[in-house]
């Protein structure tokens, strides 16, 4: 069975600090990763994707990739109260690419 | 872009009753849609993958002829929840995702279905 595993939480960090969250998978053949983050009683929202070994930068997120120890992260720098979600990891498997997700890491930030 | 909507947003219906779910992806063509279903605390579950044109294939555990998925168009899928309990009672949840190898899912806003 795929499975995606994510560091459960709850994770409190301040107004101002990085926040980190990590998440790892068991599918070696697994080409994409995505994170998404999920406000109270909405639906996943994409803020990242990655594909290639390495980090990837979008504005105050990093996420880096390390398919040799199948594992995948999130970085949230410059925290903000309005960052205070659950951030879902997703790891795309299958012949229809479907996405496995983890437990999800809820996340606040203190003002 | 790659926006999806989803109607109703929310619907309250009386156990034994049908629920049509509606999934639009508003300004791309989408190839495959998925629809999910998420419990309170939950993370989301896949329920089924539905190709424009062809049967949807369900996840393993999920009853086909109770949730009925049509994706008669490439803009639109719908998820028909047959004779609703209340434990079919959840946010069911879908994605839309268009062609080629590295495009992400755009999620829809999801709909809160409460069987009474």
């Amino acid at each position: 069975q795929k499975e995606v595993e994510q560091n459960s939480g709850p994770l409190s960090v301040p107004e101002g600090a990085i926040a980190s969250l990590n998440c790892t998978y068991s599918d070696r053949g697994s080409q994409s990763f995505f994170w998404y983050r999920q406000y109270s009683g909405k639906s996943p929202e994409l803020i990242m994707s990655i594909y290639s070994n390495g980090d990837k930068e979008d504005g105050r997120f990093t996420a880096q990739l390390n398919k040799a120890s199948q594992y995948v992260s999130l970085l949230i720098r410059d925290s903000q109260p309005s960052d205070s979600a659950t951030y879902l990891c997703a790891v795309e498997t299958g012949s229809a690419r479907q996405l496995t997700f983890g437990s999800g890491t809820q996340l606040t930030v203190l003002p | 872009g790659a926006v999806v909507s989803q109607h109703p947003s929310w619907v309250i219906c009386k156990s034994g009753t049908s629920v049509k779910i509606e999934c639009r992806s508003l300004d791309f063509q989408a190839t495959t849609m998925f629809w999910y279903r998420q419990f309170p605390k939950q993370s989301l579950m896949l329920m089924a993958t539905s190709n424009e044109g062809s049967k949807a294939t369900y996840e393993q555990g999920v009853e086909k002829d109770k949730f009925l998925i049509n994706h008669a168009s490439l803009t639109l899928s719908t998820l028909t929840v047959t004779s609703a309990h209340p434990e079919d009672s959840s946010f069911y949840i879908c994605s839309a995702r268009g062609p080629g190898q590295i495009y992400e899912q755009y999620f829809g806003p999801g709909t809160r279905l409460t069987v009474t």
